[in-house]
Parts: C-alpha cells; sequence; structure tokens
C-alpha cells in the first residue's frame, strides 16, 4: 500500500517551452501533496506543499509564477515548470500524506527534468 | 530553526561490516524522526521513524535506529551490510507540517 507514482519519469525540453509532471497516490487519498527539488548529491528542498482544493503554499525563494502547482483532487497534483531554463533542470520529487497526524509521507519515484 | 545534520558526507564499508549512520536534531520537544533511502535515481523510502515510546526503533532491511534525546541523536545501524545497501541515506525530522531532511550520507559498499 500507499503507492505514489510520477509522470514521465525523464522528460527533456526546450528552453522556453512548459512542462507538466504529474504525481498520483494509487491507493490512498491524500489530503496534502508535497513537491521537492534536488540538486546533484545534495539534500531534498521542498518546493511547495498543496492541500486538496486549495492554492499551493510556496517555500521562500521559490517562485510561485514558474512553478504552477495544482492539487484538484484527493489522488492528483501536478506540478508545471513554466518557460523552462536550463537551471531548472533538476530531479523533482514529489510525496503525499494520508492526513490527520500520521506525519508520513511516501514518495514517488522522482522526475528528471532537463531543459536544453 | 529546528535543523537535522548528518556529519558524514560520504562512508564507505566493506560488506558484511556493520554500519552506523550519525544524525543529529537540534531544538524542539520529542521530534519526529525519519530515516529514509534513496538508491541512484529513485525517490525515497521510509526505513523506520520514532514517534515516542521505545527508543529502540526496528525498520524494514534490518535497520534500526536509536533515539537519544541526551545526545539529540538518531543514529541508524544495521549489523551486517549487504551490497544492495549501497544508496543515500537521508534523515529527517516533521516539524510544523513539512520534512526537514538532512543532506544525506552516501553509503558505498566494497564486496
Amino acid at each position: 500500500g500507499a503507492v505514489v507514482s510520477q509522470h514521465p519519469s525523464r522528460v527533456i525540453c526546450k528552453s522556453g517551452t512548459s512542462v507538466k509532471i504529474e504525481c498520483r497516490s494509487l491507493d490512498f487519498q491524500a489530503t496534502t501533496m508535497f513537491w521537492y527539488r534536488q540538486f546533484p548529491k545534495k539534500s531534498l528542498m521542498l518546493m511547495a506543499t498543496s492541500n486538496e482544493g486549495s492554492k499551493a503554499t510556496y517555500e521562500q525563494g521559490v517562485e510561485k509564477d514558474k512553478f504552477l502547482i495544482n492539487h484538484a483532487s484527493l489522488t492528483l497534483s501536478t506540478l508545471t515548470v513554466t518557460s523552462a531554463h536550463p537551471e531548472d533542470s533538476s530531479f523533482y520529487i514529489c510525496s503525499a500524506q494520508t492526513g490527520g497526524y500520521s506525519y508520513e509521507q511516501y514518495f514517488g519515484p522522482g522526475t528528471r527534468l532537463t531543459v536544453t | 530553526a529546528q535543523s537535522v545534520t548528518q556529519p558524514d558526507i560520504h562512508i564507505t564499508v566493506s560488506e558484511g561490516a556493520s554500519l552506523e549512520l550519525r544524525c543529529n536534531y537540534s531544538y524542539g520537544a520529542t521530534p519526529y524522526l525519519f530515516w529514509y533511502v534513496q538508491s541512484p535515481g529513485q525517490g525515497l523510502q521510509l526505513l523506520l521513524k520514532y514517534f515516542s515510546g521505545d527508543t529502540l526503533v526496528q525498520g524494514i532491511k534490518g535497520f534500526e535506529a536509536e533515539f537519544k534525546r541526551s545526545q539529540s541523536s538518531f543514529n541508524l545501524r544495521k549489523p551486517s551490510v549487504h551490497w544492495s545497501d549501497a544508496a543515500e541515506y537521508f534523515c529527517a525530522r516533521y516539524n510544523t507540517d513539512k520534512l526537514i531532511f538532512g543532506t544525506g550520507t552516501r553509503l558505498q559498499v566494497f564486496p
């Protein structure tokens, strides 16, 4: 149980285009989903927290107009990188939380984004 | 600010040897602590967690961790490492609706 999927696993896009990454909780309802960014040989940096039906809460320094997050249902959240640039190339990981006082997050396998 | 420190960036052990990965946390009452493992190019898998109660926590894949309040530590241990344990290990604590991660320890296992 508690499986989180991400799609696509890898994506290459041209500079200036937008890319959408999907995060799905497959066997549970996720009241809260998180989006992280991980640079090579670095820790995970929380980008934003999204609650179903609400606007996402972005961490300081994360451009909300560049990284659009939608959490339209209890099983799906999307991250859209708008007008991507090479510096947006990274490994993006989502996680999902069931809510209540579980505190535990279940992580997706990640999406490798390369902007050329 | 509450934080998590993993002092060792890279550790190398021989297969079959014992392992201890260090994790220290700062501030707060009893923290909610986690250890995650990340294989190359993969997301994170939860190894174990500590919320309260018995300070020695058993996890998956033969790992355990001990919460020591006096030392503000939550070190991960395994008595005998397997080559498949080579990965990146992250300690994390829960703080105000989000996880705070340490910088990670890369484990390399030699045959």
